[in-house]
This record gives C-alpha cells, sequence and structure tokens, in this order.
C-alpha cells in the first residue's frame, strides 16, 4: 500500500468548512484513497474513499487530484463533535483483504 | 444494528498474569481484524482473519500473543504472560459487506479494549 502524509493538526471555526489534505504520491493505478476519523476514546470509522473521481455521502466530500497524487477531504460545515483525528489511507480497493495500514492523521480541532 | 462488540472495555492486570480479549464481529462479516494502538506507534494491525482462518499475522509482536477465531462470530485475543509494554487499547474490527460493485469493505471497528498492565 502507498505511503500517506497529512499534516498532524489542524483547527477550523465551527460552521465552516474543514478542508483537510493528503498526499499519496506513490500511489497506484489499482488504489483506492480512504478516510477514516477517530473520535476520542472510540474506535475509528469510515468516512468515504474514492479512486480518481470526487465522491460526496451524507458525511464529507472527497475531492482527489487528476494525477492521483493528492485529496482533499471536505466537512462542508464542521461542528464541535467532529473533532477527531483523520486518517488518510490508500490501498488496492477491489480485494477482499481489507488491510489497512492508518498513518499518524491529523487531529482536527473544531472551535465554537 | 449492533456493531462490532468489544469485551471488556478496561482492563488492569498484574504483570505475568494471562490476558483474554473478546470480539463479536457485524454478523455477516467474513473478515476480522486485531489492532493495537498506543501513543507511540499508533494503530497497528496485528492480526486478520477470514472466513475464521488466519490471513497474516506478521503485526503480532512475539509469542506471547495469540488470536484465535473458532466461529464466524466470535473471536479472542490472549497475551501470556503480559507484560507492562502491553499496555494499550486494543481494537478489533470487521469488514465484509461490499460497498458497491467494485466489493471496496470498509472496516467497522469496536471501540477497544483499554489494558493496563501493572
Amino acid at each position: 500500500d502507498a505511503k500517506t502524509t497529512q499534516p498532524p493538526s489542524m483547527d477550523c471555526a465551527e460552521g465552516r468548512a474543514a478542508n483537510l489534505p493528503c498526499n499519496h504520491s506513490t500511489i497506484s493505478g489499482n488504489e483506492y484513497v480512504y478516510w477514516y476519523r477517530q473520535i476520542h476514546s472510540q474506535g475509528p470509522q469510515y468516512i468515504i474513499h474514492g479512486l480518481k473521481n470526487n465522491e460526496t455521502n451524507e458525511m464529507a466530500s472527497l475531492i482527489i487530484t487528476e494525477d492521483r497524487k493528492s485529496s482533499t477531504l471536505i466537512l462542508p460545515h464542521a461542528t464541535l463533535r467532529d473533532t477527531a483525528v483523520y486518517y488518510c489511507i490508500v490501498r488496492v480497493g477491489n480485494t477482499n483483504a481489507g488491510k489497512s495500514t492508518f498513518g499518524d492523521g491529523t487531529t482536527l480541532t473544531v472551535k465554537p | 444494528d449492533a456493531g462490532v462488540i468489544q469485551s471488556p472495555r478496561h482492563e488492569v492486570t498484574e504483570m505475568g498474569q494471562e490476558v483474554t480479549l473478546r470480539c463479536k464481529p457485524i454478523s455477516g462479516h467474513d473478515y476480522l481484524f486485531w489492532y493495537r494502538q498506543t501513543m507511540m506507534r499508533g494503530l497497528e494491525l496485528l492480526i486478520y482473519f477470514n472466513n475464521n482462518v488466519p490471513i497474516d499475522d506478521s503485526g503480532m509482536p512475539e509469542d506471547r500473543f495469540s488470536a484465535k477465531m473458532p466461529n464466524a462470530s466470535f473471536s479472542t485475543l490472549k497475551i501470556q504472560p503480559s507484560e507492562p509494554r502491553d499496555s494499550a487499547v486494543y481494537f478489533c474490527a470487521s469488514s465484509g459487506i461490499p460497498l458497491d460493485r467494485e466489493f471496496h469493505q470498509p472496516q467497522h471497528f469496536g471501540d477497544g479494549t483499554r489494558l493496563s498492565i501493572l
């Protein structure tokens, strides 16, 4: 699985959009980008994934650059409950292994 | 729907004792993962199973650690004998239900067992 690089921490004002970047310059053609988050004292929670097209679900949007070397997770209207560590993971998607390597992630703090 | 269930939520024991952590995956999931999380090393994959069979145990730190999955609805992670450096939060996760036709399978995590070895 390709390695990812994320900023260690970010702040965001409540109600504003939170944009979390991730670099994955060594990503392979069959590798997908997954995002998870971990709220304090809980297990990681799946947010969204994508291959090359932008994706949106009820939790967030994922923007992947055309060269696929980086991506941005967007929380459109951050709330205090979105304060968490956000992990960007790159792995082969169309296998059943499900094995993922979690890096250090970005600690997002949403402030009132 | 019930998520991944882990027990106990907290465990405090003395060095040298045997520790058994338990996990019930989501019904219908055919993959089960055990992770360990510490401040120093982050979230590490220890071992994972497919259809109750261990597939990759390369993350298991040493012979004191063992994991079993006797059936599709139960798994254990055992540490014997335990040492203070085993203190961590241990997570169990399961996956298996495809999100879409390309069979992307996000992992669903339990809330972990916080283990303290004195």
